[in-house]
């Protein structure tokens, strides 16, 4: 039972390049999230997917790029790569539920250092 | 904007003693209100969560007290344990909002042996 998984765990690139995040859950829950975590900053809210084909911007969307063509997969990509996105990104997901509050279950984090 | 402010952002309890986290926001639309606990190299998990229809929720050693009228919640960990040092963050969300979470910026608990 792998829950929520995220790989690489660990990536380092170079300002200008392409990354791939990936995101893969076993629940077939309904949202899938992507989230920086900075220090002082808390959680940050970077995409959001209702359903598989549906997806939205959150609090910090730009130069990220996501896609869900499959309900339990939801990779992030960042299309050129610049210093201020390294960070530790986290995926989470939730069950659909009819009142908010559902809990979102988090993955491991990959770290991606941006030199 | 923060619409979630925490405090203290590091927090240095002895064992035993009684930890304090606090939250304030601005929304009045949010309905749900999460604290989520972060161990190093972890992802967060959901800890306790509280509605604005109490003012209090107890879980074991974790109870978050909840003013409405202030927009202020919190976290107190009773008889703090060494294992309970951690990252904690707050966080809200508001119905129609789907499931989509605002967190504090978080606190990091030491808690002394």
């Amino acid at each position: 039972d792998a829950g929520i998984t995220q790989s690489p765990r660990y990536k380092i690139t170079e300002t200008g390049r392409q990354v791939t995040l990936m995101c893969h859950q076993t629940w077939s829950h309904s949202y899938m999230f992507w989230y920086r975590q900075d220090l002082g900053h808390g959680l940050r809210l970077i995409y959001y997917s209702a359903a598989a084909d549906i997806t939205d911007k959150g609090e910090v969307p730009d130069g990220y790029v996501v896609s869900r063509s499959k309900t339990e997969n939801f990779p992030l990509t960042l299309e050129s790569a610049t210093r201020s996105q390294t960070s530790v990104y986290f995926c989470a997901s939730s069950e659909l539920a009819a009142r908010t509050g559902e809990t979102q279950y988090f993955g491991p984090g990959t770290r991606l250092l941006v030199l | 904007q923060q619409q979630v402010k925490q405090s203290p952002q590091s927090l240095i309890v002895q064992k035993g003693g009684i930890s304090i986290i606090n939250c304030a926001y601005e929304n009045t639309a949010f309905d749900y209100f999460p604290w989520y606990q972060q161990f190093p190299g972890k992802g967060p998990a959901l800890l306790i969560a509280i509605r604005p229809d109490v003012s209090e929720k107890k879980e074991g050693r974790f109870t978050i007290s909840f003013n409405k009228s202030a927009k202020q919640f919190s976290l107190h960990i009773m008889d703090s344990q060494p294992g309970d040092s951690a990252t904690y963050f707050c966080a809200a969300s508001k119905n129609n909002a789907g499931n989509m979470l605002t967190f504090g910026g978080g606190t990091r608990l030491m808690v002394k042996p």
